[in-house]
């Protein structure tokens, strides 16, 4: 299947500072992906919807200040977690679709002391 | 917007026995529905999926069964396997594709060996 890379895997910082996500589609072209945010035994939420060249589409409930999201290229989608706090600690994912089907980054585990 | 029930939350079973677990989703334009299973901190992994215009789905030891009019699928696993411990989570799309997920709750498979 298609391969989505995601860095960090892990993040430690402190409170009030900012985290930046990359989301990378390694072997296909994505115009679209998606970041999701997951509570420990909970499902994933969708967060946003990154779109390539133009302003993401966030899902009601989801600070568009806070979570900054930029697609400036077809291979890459990043999230800034801007001014973090402990509430934001959590695991975030991205994916990305190729040939119909989506694929899930390897997760990012923020946690914000 | 849509809305994806899974049931149980929590499922376990002996090693060799089977195990079911059941989504229904309210959205009836809902064409691809899709499941994952995610071990502990990792990504989601598409295991199996299913569109609207088939009844079943059948890959070795998992299979999918739709119902477009009682608007529910659920995922079977034959023979499990310790291995097969993970949370497995279904989701609906409909675009007849892996974007735009809406997810279910998950469910915890406990295998026992």
């Amino acid at each position: 299947g298609a391969v989505v890379s995601q860095h960090p895997s892990w993040v430690i910082c402190k409170s009030g500072t900012s985290v930046k996500i990359e989301c990378r589609s390694l072997d296909f072209q994505a115009t679209t992906m998606f970041w999701y945010r997951q509570f420990p035994k909970q499902s994933l939420m969708l967060m946003a919807t990154s779109n390539e060249g133009s302003k993401a589409t966030y899902e009601q409930g989801v600070e568009k200040d806070k979570f900054l999201i930029n697609h400036a290229s077809l291979t890459l989608s990043t999230l800034t977690v801007t001014s973090a706090h402990p509430e934001d600690s959590s695991f975030y994912i991205c994916s990305a679709g190729g040939n119909e089907k989506l694929f899930f980054g390897s997760g990012t585990q923020l946690s914000v002391l | 917007g849509e809305n994806v029930e899974q049931h149980p939350s929590t499922l376990s079973v002996q090693e060799g026995d089977s195990a079911v677990i059941k989504c229904t989703y309210s959205d009836s334009a809902s064409n691809y529905f899709p499941w994952y299973k995610q071990e502990l901190g990792k990504r989601p992994q598409l295991i199996i999926d299913i569109r609207s215009n088939v009844g079943e789905k059948k890959d070795q030891r998992i299979a999918v069964t739709l119902n477009k009019t009682a608007k529910h699928f659920s995922l079977h696993i034959t023979e499990t396997q310790p291995e097969d411990s993970a949370v497995y989570f279904c989701a609906a799309s409909r675009n007849n594709a892996g974007n735009m997920l809406t997810f279910g709750g998950g469910t915890r498979l406990m295998v026992k060996p």
